[in-house]
């Protein structure tokens, strides 16, 4: 999909433990981006990346941290995973803010 | 703060039909609306992007308009087919990344 990986596609973890999900891109667009996708509630931004080490939160930030220390990889971590993070997590791209974006094939996540 | 409609919320139609789906958003300011299919289980694969200086895009049987000042943009299919059946996302960007609404289920039945 256009240079977008998400790794990994599938993982069930338990509730409390750390889970880190990896967006890689090979298109060397400038943002980068962190979605969850939920019943109901359609695809929220929970982070974002305009540069490397630059970083800024979405809607639905609790509980998640990231990271960008090179322009291709973004990483995504929950420091402590709860049931209500169980989610479908999709990775995005764009040049600039007023390009289009492309979206990675997703990690679908499960916290028991 | 940024927010997307799409109406209806799902749609049934007959093979062959021309279709609209509709999306409205509150904040005028934008830089782009970008249309996205969702298959069942899959990604967003991009349909259509129209910058906010444009008034419509195509590709194939596909054409979005987008009146700014309104808020509203639509998404017109024609001569449906079976295999245009899927979620179809109308998602914004402006002084925030890219705002969704919660898509238009499309099924067309043969």
């Amino acid at each position: 999909d256009a240079g977008i990986t998400q790794s990994p596609r599938h993982k069930v973890t338990e509730t409390g433990t750390p889970v880190t999900l990896r967006c890689h891109q090979t298109e060397n667009h400038r943002y980068m981006y962190w979605y969850r996708q939920d019943p109901g509630h359609g695809l929220r931004l929970i982070h974002y990346s305009y540069g490397v080490k630059d970083t800024d939160k979405g809607e639905v930030s609790d509980g998640y941290s990231v990271s960008r220390s090179k322009t291709e990889d973004f990483l995504l971590t929950l420091e402590s995973a709860t049931s209500s993070q169980t989610s479908v997590y999709f990775c995005a791209i764009s040049q600039e803010v007023t390009e289009g974006y492309t979206f990675g094939s997703g990690t679908r996540l499960t916290v028991v | 703060k940024q927010e997307v409609t799409q109406i209806p919320a799902a749609l049934s139609v007959p093979e062959g039909e021309n279709l609209v789906l509709n999306c409205s958003f509150t904040d005028s300011a934008i830089y782009n609306l970008q249309w996205f299919r969702q298959d069942p289980g899959k990604g967003l694969t991009s349909l259509l992007l129209i910058q906010s200086s444009q008034r419509e895009q195509t590709s194939g049987r596909l054409n979005a308009s987008l009146d700014k000042s309104s808020g509203r943009s639509t998404l017109y299919i024609a001569a449906s087919q079976p295999g245009d059946s899927a979620t179809y996302l109308c998602a914004v960007s402006g002084n925030t990344p890219l705002v969704f609404g919660k898509g238009t289920r499309l099924s067309v039945i043969a």
